[in-house]
């Protein structure tokens, strides 16, 4: 699988869009991006995920660029509770896959 | 949707004493899960994928003979660290895959005294 670039840790206002951004300049073309943020203490959650297209969820919309190299995840009105680690990870989708983390970005929403 | 739970979500044993840690999806069945370990302020690291009636397969650097793992049903599969030591106290998180997507347990907090 191919490698991500996230950067450690970013702060947003909340209310406001929290915009983080990944590299994987390594992407091959049956590569998805997949997104999750895990919480103190918790498991992770599964956020959103695309191939090529931009897509939006109830949650998020994922932005990848035209070369696929890098793609940004926004959190349109981020809330207190949006804090968390979030985790940008390029899989093949099929099979048994498994799901290898990165040190992920530590996105801290203040008031 | 599709959920996964652990039991126990925290432990406390003593060295030298064996845990066991379920994993179990709740409404859908699956033939792969997988366990992570978490140390704190680290990311999570794949331990071994477990498959429903065969053994596992671990990652490079995980004593299978330390952490067994057993997958005897398709919404069943179980931990058991063996001899635990204090330099396994850890964040042990499973995931279950249904469909293409990953689904993950909301994680045991284990620690050995």
């Amino acid at each position: 699988d191919a490698k991500t670039t996230q950067p450690p840790s970013m702060d947003c206002a909340e209310g406001r869009a929290a915009n983080l951004p990944c590299n994987h300049s390594t992407i091959s073309g049956n590569e998805y991006v997949y997104w999750y943020r895990q919480i103190h203490s918790q498991g992770p959650q599964y956020i959103i995920h695309g191939l090529k297209n931009n897509e939006t969820n109830e949650m998020a919309s994922l932005i990848i660029t035209e070369d696929r190299k890098s793609s940004t995840l926004i959190l349109p009105h981020a809330t207190l509770r949006d804090t968390a680690v979030y985790y940008c990870i390029v899989r093949v989708d099929y099979n048994n896959n498994d799901m290898r983390f990165g040190a992920g970005t530590r996105l801290t929403v203040k008031p | 949707g599709a959920v996964v739970s652990q039991h126990p979500s925290r432990v406390i044993c003593k060295s030298g004493t064996s845990v066991k840690i379920e994993c179990r999806s709740l409404d859908f069945q699956a033939t792969t899960m997988f366990w992570y370990r978490q140390f704190p302020k680290q990311s999570l690291m794949l331990m071994a994928t477990s498959n429903e009636g065969s053994k596992a397969t671990y990652e490079q650097g995980v004593e299978k003979d330390k952490f067994l793992i057993n997958h005897a049903s398709l919404t069943l599969s179980t931990l058991t660290v063996t001899s635990a030591h204090p330099e396994d106290s850890s964040f042990y998180i499973c995931s279950a895959r249904h469909s293409y997507e990953q689904y993950f347990g909301p994680g045991t907090r284990l620690t050995v005294t």
